[in-house]
């Protein structure tokens, strides 16, 4: 079946820092692929997404790129901000009605 | 602005008694569902709407209904509410199907005693 697996958090950092946080799918076909940002006491927001294989997303400095031979979508950002401190969900759509959420990854960073 | 809307926020209730959580947008959009978010588990979808009068099970359905009688409103009803229904839920909105961007409201945070 279709499914999304990210890493456990939390991810913790200090302010600068390089950030990665992994995500892998499961999917037939080509399946367009998300990053999506829960900051404190919010609902989600769409942070950048990719549509077919090669293609690179960004947003606010965060990058993923689309990697179907891996089955990958990774969330990387160069450096950190206190304020990026949220929970990232990666997502998927597999050509149906929905979309399937992985278990989210919470991102704390440190002054 | 354009915005979901939910109420409300928080919800402290005992089991059985009837609730129901509103959902509107106001951004004339077709595509509506609802999710619950629970530790370690992630967002599941409970219940997604195509249209007015469209309505259909997303992945943990059992124990909740909606209604879809305008394009603006959805509301989740739990007839009877259980402790395992205890969770964080989120109404979203969509111009159309996944995959155009999901615009989410703020959500409701229920408990169940």
């Amino acid at each position: 079946g279709n499914s999304v697996t990210q890493m456990e958090g939390p991810v913790t950092l200090s302010e600068e820092a390089f950030l990665t946080i992994n995500c892998t799918y499961t999917a037939t076909g080509y399946p367009s692929l998300f990053w999506y940002v829960q900051y404190p006491g919010e609902g989600l927001q769409l942070l950048l997404k990719a549509t077919k294989a090669d293609d690179k997303g960004s947003n606010k400095g965060f990058e993923a790129t689309y990697r179907k031979e891996t089955t990958s979508f990774h969330l990387e950002k160069g450096s950190v901000q206190v304020s990026d401190s949220a929970v990232y969900f990666c997502a998927l759509w597999p050509n149906t009605d929905k979309l399937i959420f992985g278990t989210g990854t919470r991102l704390q960073v440190f002054p | 602005e354009a915005q979901v809307t939910q109420n409300p926020r928080y919800l402290i209730t005992v089991t059985g008694k009837k609730l129901t959580v509103t959902c509107s947008q106001n951004m004339n959009h077709e595509y509506m569902s609802w999710y619950r978010q629970d530790p370690g588990l992630g967002l599941r979808q409970i219940y997604y709407s195509m249209n007015v009068e469209v309505t259909d099970k997303g992945d943990v359905p059992e124990g909740y209904k909606v209604s879809r009688k305008e394009k603006r409103n959805f509301p989740l009803i739990l007839e009877s509410p259980s402790p395992n229904q205890t969770s964080l839920y989120f109404c979203a909105s969509s111009l159309s199907r996944p995959p155009d961007t999901q615009y989410f409201g703020p959500g409701t945070r229920l408990t169940v005693l």
